[in-house]
This record gives C-alpha cells, sequence and structure tokens, in this order.
C-alpha cells in the first residue's frame, strides 16, 4: 500500500544531542513537509521541499535541519540549538500538480527530552 | 500572511448535527482543506473548497465564502467517533502547496 512512513514513534533525546526523525513516502510525491504539533495547537511549518535537493524554511526553522537526496525521502535533525524540541513531528506529502491534492501525513514522531 | 480563527472546544450529541465555523485573513487564497485529527494521530482529510458553496461528502460537508474569509464544516448524524479535533488549513499563493493551519476545534460527541 502507498503511504507515508515516520520512524520511530517515540524518541528521546538528551541534552546536547542532535536526533534524526526519519519520512519516507512511495506515493511518488514531489513535494515533502515537516511539521510541529504542541498540545492544543495547531500545525507549524518546520521546513518543505518540492524537488530532490532543494528546500525552504518554513515559519519556525531554527533549530532544525533538513535534507532531500532522493525523492521518496525527507529527514528532520533536531539539533542541540533547539532548546524546546518536546514536541509531535508530522511529516506531509502531495502532489504538486492537480489545484485539489491533500497532503497527506504519516503516523508521526513523539519526541521528548531525557 | 496568514490568520486563522476556530472555535477552541465544542460539545454536541450523539445524533445531532453540529457546525464548527473557521475564519480566515489571508494575502492570497488559493483553497480551503478539513482535517480531522483523533488524538495522538495523524490528521486524515475531510474535505476542500476553492469555490463558493457548499461541498458534500456524506455525513460531512463544507461551504466556503471567499468574500466573507469564511468557512465551516458541518458534521451530521454524529457518532461517538467523531470526537476528534478538526483542522481548517488554507492554502495560500505562495507556491509549494504550502498550508497554514488554525489551531483546531476539539469536539466532543456525547451520548
Amino acid at each position: 500500500d502507498g503511504g507515508i512512513t515516520q520512524s520511530p514513534k517515540y524518541l528521546f533525546r538528551k541534552e546536547g544531542q542532535n536526533v534524526t526523525l526519519s519520512c519516507e513516502q512511495n506515493l511518488n510525491h514531489d513535494a515533502m513537509y515537516w511539521y510541529r504539533q504542541d498540545p492544543g495547537q495547531g500545525l507549524r511549518l518546520i521546513y518543505y521541499s518540492q524537488i530532490v535537493n532543494d528546500f525552504q524554511k518554513g515559519d519556525i526553522a531554527e533549530g532544525y535541519s533538513v535534507s532531500r537526496e532522493k525523492k521518496e525521502s525527507f529527514p528532520l535533525t533536531v539539533t542541540s540549538a533547539q532548546k524546546n524540541p518536546t514536541a509531535f513531528y508530522l511529516c506531509a506529502s502531495t502532489p504538486l500538480e492537480g489545484h485539489n491534492q491533500p497532503q497527506h501525513f504519516g503516523d508521526g514522531t513523539r519526541l521528548s527530552i531525557l | 500572511g496568514q490568520n486563522i480563527d476556530q472555535p477552541t472546544e465544542m460539545t454536541a450529541t450523539e445524533g445531532a448535527i453540529v457546525q464548527i465555523n473557521c475564519t480566515y485573513q489571508t494575502s492570497g487564497f488559493n483553497g480551503l482543506f478539513w482535517y480531522q485529527q483523533h488524538a495522538g494521530e495523524a490528521p486524515t482529510f475531510l474535505s476542500y473548497n476553492v469555490l463558493d458553496g457548499l461541498e458534500e461528502k456524506g455525513r460531512f460537508s463544507s461551504f466556503l465564502s471567499r468574500s466573507k474569509g469564511y468557512s465551516y464544516l458541518l458534521l451530521k448524524e454524529l457518532q461517538m467517533k467523531d470526537s476528534a479535533s478538526y483542522l481548517c488549513a488554507v492554502r495560500g499563493t505562495g507556491g509549494g502547496n504550502k498550508l497554514t493551519f488554525g489551531t483546531g476545534t476539539q469536539l466532543k460527541v456525547e451520548l
């Protein structure tokens, strides 16, 4: 079945540590996105990518980094510079063609501080 | 930029109808999406509006008025499993198919 796979489901970070969240899609979608969701809040865009080897900052990119070396993969690194990383992280993808195409989401990664 | 407002919480009775409103102020508009999100899970797509009017999909309908910057999601014949957060999201005209999400409306369906 086609879909978006995020791993791990739960992740713990120590002080000063970088951690990487995986996002893989087999939907052949061009665009991929990373969002952060805090309790009682909407989704906020961290980074997005429309094409391989290119990505753009979203609204809250500080303390995060991404890469897009393959169409299927868009990993997110939460660096030690992100002082409040505890949140639910969601990856999404969508085709760029077709005006009515929704973003499809993975099941999320919940990141906590040890 | 985009600003999206939704009520924080709503409560309704099983079998009833509920309307969840969303108002937005945007510098560019290229469609409005509604998503359902159960606690701890991924959002799932419910509906899309880009032209004024009503879109119906089974028990769910969504309405858009672009001149008023207003949309609503109508849920009929409410079931307990409809208890979830409902997210309104607007796509701008800046490219990349980016969405700006509201904070979501937590709907509780009671017996």
